[in-house]
């Protein structure tokens, strides 16, 4: 069955620095892959969405890349600020109108 | 723009008694999706829509139906409550172009007891 793999165990690194989250996939060849932030008690918001024949993308302080090789998406933040400090949700295509959700991973950015 | 409003936030069932959880969107999206979410495990997809009129199933349907009669609505019904559905429920909903992101609501918290 088709499985989504992230880090369970929380990322913590120094305000300024890059933080860098993955998510692996197996089982399956997903079309696109997008990227979510989820804060406590809300639901999740859309960041970014990268396709099968793209390598990279990137939105302002993030950077996205999709490896369909290694069947891994790599999610940066760069100069990452207190504020940056929440969960990332991996979401690759399950078919055209679905999505299939990793558990994410938790982003502790410190001062 | 309110975008997608889900209702009621939180609710506690006892075992066996029936509910539905509303979901609505005001964006004019032709895909819904009813998404439950427990600790240390992803969301996972129990029904979606991809149009009025139109629903099918997700990865984990079992004790739940869903209705969507109006494009902006989205319905989610328990029949028979049981303590394994205590979970956040979210719901979500996208244009008809898949370049673009889900537009989450903010949850429903269920408890059955």
């Amino acid at each position: 069955s088709q499985k989504i793999e992230q880090n369970s165990e929380a990322l913590n690194i120094q305000e300024g620095k890059t933080a860098t989250l993955t998510c692996n996939y197996t089982n399956y060849s997903p079309a696109y892959l997008q990227w979510y932030r989820q804060d406590p008690g809300r639901g999740p918001v859309f960041l970014l969405l990268i396709r099968e024949n793209e390598k990279e993308k990137r939105k302002e302080r993030l950077k996205v890349t999709f490896d369909t090789t290694l069947k891994q998406s790599l999610f940066h933040i760069t100069a990452s600020q207190p504020a940056d400090s929440a969960t990332y949700l991996c979401a690759p295509s399950g078919g055209y109108n679905k999505l299939i959700f990793g558990a994410g991973t938790r982003l502790a950015v410190h001062p | 723009n309110a975008g997608v409003t889900q209702t009621p936030k939180f609710r506690v069932l006892k075992t066996g008694q029936s509910m539905t959880l509303l979901c609505a969107q005001d964006m004019n999206h032709e895909y819904m999706y009813w998404y439950r979410q427990d600790p240390g495990m992803g969301l996972r997809l129990i029904h979606y829509s991809v149009g009025e009129g139109t629903t099918a199933k997700g990865e984990v349907p079992d004790g739940y139906n869903v209705s969507r009669l109006k494009k902006q609505n989205f319905l989610l019904g328990l029949e028979s409550a049981a303590p394994s559905q205590t979970s956040v429920y979210f719901c979500a909903s996208r244009t008809g172009n898949p370049n673009y992101g889900y537009t989450f609501g903010s949850g429903t918290r269920l408890t059955v007891v």
